[in-house]
């Protein structure tokens, strides 16, 4: 069975641009969460979505948005591009039994560079 | 603020070498705890969720332990070898809505040397 897939690997921005991120979950997987990742740091948790609906949102600005389609693939948005949000973005999905147990599998992220 | 804290954030070995490394977290409303292994240009790799105190999980020559009560959980790495070579990373799930969103600590960076 496929993983989770993302789209694209890499990718290079300039500051200001919009980009949109795509992930397509394990197959039969519902929920996806988007997490962003900077050098030296964790991954820092951007969203969560199940049922196409927001479930859960970090502590990122008004810029970053995201969707979920019929289908449980996703979209993250980020408008106005800055240096700063140059980072690996990481989607994981998981089944949402609504448990603190419930393992989410990664993909193997989309590097944004902005420059 | 939820601190998740790893230490050392990074480590030599050689190979054959055994190791262990350790993840703190706030030890009141525990849910379970997260373990994964990431590889340079790979996805993270889930290794244990461990919900119990005094739960030890067991793959391979890898092993965890986890103290719900004082908040800190070891890994441990019998006889490492190169391909041990990766990122361990922790992570302290918040129940939401669609599942959990996770907390991760920065990780500890393994590198394993012939």
């Amino acid at each position: 069975d496929a993983g989770v897939t993302q789209s694209p690997t890499h990718l290079i921005k300039t500051r200001g641009q919009q980009v949109t991120l795509r992930c397509s979950p394990i197959s039969g997987h519902k929920s996806v969460s988007w997490y962003q990742q900077v050098l030296g740091q964790g991954p820092q948790f951007i969203f969560q979505y199940y049922e196409k609906e927001e479930r859960g949102r970090g502590n990122f600005p008004d810029r970053f948005s995201a969707r979920q389609f019929p289908n449980y693939s996703s979209e993250l948005n980020v408008n106005a591009l800055l240096l700063g949000d140059s980072a690996l973005y990481l989607c994981a999905s998981s089944r949402p039994e609504g448990r603190s147990n419930n393992e989410q599998f990664f993909g193997p992220g989309t590097r944004l560079t902005v420059l | 603020i939820l601190n998740v804290e790893q230490s050392p954030q990074s480590l030599h070995v050689q190979e054959g070498d055994s190791t262990n490394f350790t993840c703190s977290f706030p030890s009141s409303n525990f849910y379970a705890l997260h373990w994964y292994r990431w590889e340079t240009a790979k996805s993270p790799e889930a290794l244990f969720v461990m919900t119990l105190n005094g739960d030890e999980k067991k793959k391979g020559r890898i092993s965890a332990t986890l103290n719900t009560k004082e908040g800190y959980s070891y890994l441990y790495i019998k006889g490492s070898q190169p391909e041990d070579s990766a990122t361990y990373l922790c992570a302290f799930p918040i129940l939401t809505g669609g599942g959990n969103k996770l907390t991760f600590g920065t990780g500890t960076q393994l590198k394993v040397e012939l």
